[in-house]
């Protein structure tokens, strides 16, 4: 069975700092891998997903993420953060077709000025 | 396009009421899926639905919950005689039904509140 981790639950930063979101999947063969953001009381934005071809991807509001498969991870970065970036973000994976997605538990991120 | 539509956004019913949360799925879209997230929690999936038909149910409790998909109409996930615990937000999300990443658009949600 597909799982998820994302070790950290809560993540505090300063604004302007650099991040890095941790996620570590467990899936037999190459999955399909997401980042969501959630704000408070609000639904899942897709951030950024990885199906093939260039482990390094690219997502909106200047995120990135990078499929490692030897590690078995796909942390999410960003270069600098903006005080608008604090929600809790959620990596999920997918083993492709219909199936159900698979979410991790969500980092909290906490963004000071 | 709009996306997906849930509603209501925000449910409040007593304890032992029913509880039915709506999803239209996105246009051209004819696969639903229905996730739950707890307080403090990520989401766990429960059902996912074609027209007509359940294709996987393995994360639906075995009582009080049943989903439909009808052939016309949005998507309904109804909870019978609701308890506190029953209090989550509750996702819909629907994909193509042909498409290379089979990604999943979700809605807003609905906040159920069981008092």
């Amino acid at each position: 069975a597909q799982s998820v981790t994302q070790p950290d639950i809560h993540i505090t930063v300063s604004e302007g700092a650099s991040l890095e979101l941790r996620c570590n999947y467990s899936y037999g063969a190459t999955p399909y891998l997401f980042w969501y953001v959630q704000s408070p009381g609000q639904g899942l934005q897709l951030l950024l997903k990885y199906f093939s071809g260039d482990t390094l991807v690219q997502g909106i509001k200047g995120f990135e993420a990078e499929f490692k498969r030897s590690q078995s991870s796909f942390n999410l970065r960003k270069p600098s953060v903006h005080w608008s970036d604090a929600a809790e973000y959620f990596c999920a994976v997918h083993s492709g077709g219909y199936q159900k997605v698979t979410f991790g538990t969500g980092t909290k991120l906490q963004v000071i000025p | 396009n709009a996306g997906v539509m849930q509603n209501p956004r925000h449910l409040v019913r007593r304890r032992g009421q029913e509880a039915r949360l709506r999803c239209s799925p996105m246009k051209g879209h004819s696969h639903v899926y229905w996730y739950r997230q707890l307080p403090e929690e990520g989401l766990k999936f429960m059902v996912y639905l074609q027209k007509e038909n359940i294709i996987d149910e393995s994360g639906m409790p075995k009582e009080r919950f049943s989903a439909e998909f009808p052939k016309e109409g949005p998507s309904i996930l109804r909870i019978q005689q609701v308890v506190r615990g029953d209090s989550a937000a509750y996702f819909c999300a629907s994909s193509p039904p042909a498409h290379s990443s089979y990604e999943q658009y979700f809605g807003p949600g609905t906040r159920l509140t069981v008092t």
